[in-house]
């Protein structure tokens, strides 16, 4: 397994703001993903974070609204941009551990709590 | 489109009866799929996985069973205990990795 930690846990922002979310893995990964889970909610794929290269978004999604970093095989960061209430949610980063296909075990970080007032 | 569902968003057991949680997904060429357990408050726990070329795995107290003819796949616990309490997700593995997750099923344990 990987060891995923998120920065911040939760925060409470203002409409009209933007939070950066940190994502830290305990070892190089080659597929990490990011996703939303809106209050009582399943889990909705944003984007993958491609190391070295622009994320790849999922329908719904925008780079403008939700900007993605992702400079190392360690690390990766999610920007929710120009908030409104409607973004309040729980942001979790998600990986595949190593190098390998994409059909592994995929673990979860503990998420970051977002509520927007 | 692609969705996966679950057909009992509640289920409430008694302690030390079994559960069972149901899932059902839509693509047929799906060949990898994932169920996860999420306490209040915490990210999604792996709990077991099952590739379509099996119908059935099991772990400790608990089995995934896998029918492809009807798309449906269901968790089993046994034992179920308090600890257990949870909301419960199946989720797809699409190509790339990405997971399309159902909706969830909250298990409730009664002591």
């Amino acid at each position: 397994s990987a060891v995923i930690s998120q920065k911040p846990s939760r925060d409470i922002c203002q409409r009209g703001t933007s939070l950066t979310i940190q994502c830290q893995v305990d070892s190089q990964v080659t597929m990490m993903f990011w996703y939303r889970q809106q209050p009582g909610q399943s889990l909705t794929l944003i984007a993958t974070a491609n190391q070295g290269s622009e994320a790849t978004y999922e329908s719904g999604f925008v780079i403008d609204k939700f900007p993605i970093s992702r400079p190392n095989l360690t690390f990766s960061t999610l920007t929710v941009s120009n908030m409104s209430p409607e973004d309040s949610s729980i942001y979790l980063c998600s990986v595949v551990p190593g190098l390998a296909g994409s059909h592994n075990e995929q673990f979860f970080g503990p998420g970051t709590r977002l509520t927007v007032l | 489109g692609e969705s996966v569902g679950l057909h009992l968003p509640t289920l409430s057991v008694q302690e030390g009866d079994n559960s069972i949680i149901n899932c059902a997904y839509s693509n047929s060429a799906s060949d990898y799929f994932i169920w996860y357990k999420q306490e209040s408050g915490k990210g999604p726990q792996f709990i077991i996985d099952i590739r379509s070329n099996m119908d059935k795995r099991q772990g400790q107290r608990v089995t995934v069973l896998l029918n492809k003819t009807v798309k449906h796949l269901s968790l089993q616990i046994a034992a179920t205990q308090p600890g257990d309490s949870a909301v419960y997700f199946c989720a797809e593995n699409m190509m790339g990795g990405k997971l399309i997750f159902g909706q969830g099923t909250e298990l409730s344990v009664k002591p």
